[in-house]
């Protein structure tokens, strides 16, 4: 139990385009879920926290217009990229925690590795 | 703030001995949780172990168990057994009861050797 599945596991885009990465909770209601950002060999940067039908909550320095998060529904929360630069490449992972888990505890995704050329 | 630190980037041990991660950590909270996650080399985030800071006893997941000393902000993972399949990073992290975020160490690599 307690899966969550990201989509897709990896990307190129072209500098300027813009990406949405889906993150799913598969068989359990994600009322909260996070994103993450691990550049290589370092551990993850929290970079947002959303709650299912409300507003995301950006950590500091992490620009909101750049990083668009969507949480609609109990089991799917996005991640769009608007306007990727090269210095926006890395390695993102979702995370989920709600009911019929342990509230406290995370489920991390597979992560989807972005490289913007 | 809550900050966790890991002293140990890289480890290594032979298949089938002992190995023990070391955690500390600083928070002025009573009421956490602690967890030690596993990423492999496929990146996948694997949840290994978890404790309760109310909870005197240190939690056993089979192979896996932690030495939990809350006076001195300490938690570590033994890995008993040590399989080839247990190679990876190793983070340690911290959340404050009722909140949603998750504090990471830098990571500890390990490495298990035929």
């Amino acid at each position: 139990g307690a899966v969550v599945s990201q989509h897709p596991s990896w990307v190129i885009c072209k500098s300027g385009t813009s990406v949405k990465i889906e993150c799913r909770s598969l068989d359990f209601q994600a009322t909260t879920m996070f994103w993450y950002r691990q550049f290589p060999k370092q551990s993850l940067m929290l970079m947002a926290t959303s709650n299912e039908g409300s507003k995301a909550t950006y950590e500091q320095g992490v620009e909101k217009d750049k990083f668009l998060i969507n949480h609609a529904s109990l089991t799917l929360s996005t991640l769009t990229v608007t306007s990727a630069h090269p210095e926006d490449s890395s390695f993102y992972i979702c995370s989920a925690s709600g009911r019929a888990t342990r509230a406290e505890t995370q489920y991390f995704g597979p992560g989807t590795r972005l490289l913007v050329l | 703030a809550q900050t966790v630190t890991q002293s140990q980037p890289e480890m290594s041990v032979q298949e089938a001995e002992t190995v023990t991660l070391s955690c500390t950590y600083d928070t002025s909270e009573n009421n956490y949780y602690l967890f030690w996650y596993k990423q492999p080399p496929s990146r996948q985030m694997i949840l290994v172990i978890r404790q309760e800071a109310y909870k005197q006893q240190n939690a056993t997941e089979n192979r896996f168990s932690v030495n939990f000393q809350k006076a001195a902000k300490s938690f570590s993972l033994k890995i008993s057994d040590s399989q080839l399949g247990d190679t990876a990073m190793y983070f340690c992290a911290f959340m404050t009861t009722g909140a949603n975020n998750l504090f990471f160490g830098t990571g500890t690599r390990l490495t298990v050797i035929p």
